[in-house]
């Protein structure tokens, strides 16, 4: 069975750092692209990173180009999220994917002061 | 970037109805078009792959259609369990984007 388990959300100030982890597995993490997207409370869903399987291209929203740095670590099946210098328009529930076809249960980033 | 446009914005149905949803992209995603439900707090599902293609585990009486900027997501056959929130997405370029979502509720 395919699990993806988000962890590291939470409550941080505005202009703060916060790292998401998604642990992997019930597949070969290593053979499968992987996303971040994420919904704002009440709002839509958002595509912010995409990462190849092999970690050598990436791809960001330009909202969050600069700021944002998604990783994978093949070896542990986990997939990353770096977010630094956060903003309030970043507080939504940030879910783990393979490019869509499975999806863990998400994790809550609230930015606030 | 893509936009999704999905109408219409709420649909009232009756169970057991034949309904259809719409997805228009503002250029050609040839079939790289996704459909997911996504019941409230919980994660989306995967409904529909590439357009029409359809996914191990979901219901027979979900399926799609269209190519190009054109796309219809049918249910054949309304059930409770399907009131939800459906959601396309492109995967043809990036920036991957989502519609705003189609919300089906009780008539």
């Amino acid at each position: 069975e395919v699990q993806l388990v988000e962890s590291g959300g939470g409550l941080v100030q505005p202009g703060r750092s916060m790292k998401l982890s998604c642990a992997a597995s019930g597949f070969t993490f290593s053979n499968y692209g992987m996303a971040w997207v994420r919904q704002a409370p009440t709002k839509g869903l958002e595509w912010v990173a995409t990462i190849s399987y092999d970690g050598s291209s990436t791809y960001y929203r330009d909202s969050v180009k600069g700021r944002f740095t998604i990783s994978r670590d093949n070896a542990k099946s986990t997939l990353y999220l770096q977010m630094n210098s956060l903003r309030s328009e970043d507080t939504a529930t940030y879910y783990c994917t393979q490019l869509g076809n499975y999806w863990g249960q998400g994790v809550m980033v609230t930015v606030s002061s | 970037d893509v936009v999704l446009t999905q109408s219409p914005a709420t649909l009232s149905v009756t169970p057991g109805e034949r309904i259809s949803l719409s997805c228009r992209a503002s250029e050609s995603v040839d079939t790289y078009l996704h459909w997911y439900q996504q019941k409230p707090n919980e994660s989306p599902r995967l409904l529909i792959k590439y357009a029409s293609q359809s996914i191990s585990g979901i219901p027979s009486r979900f399926s799609g259609s269209g190519s190009g900027t054109d796309f219809t997501l049918s249910i054949n056959g309304v059930e409770l369990e399907d009131l939800s929130i459906y959601y396309c997405q492109q995967g043809n370029s990036l920036p991957y984007t989502f519609g705003a979502g189609t919300k089906l509720e009780l008539k």
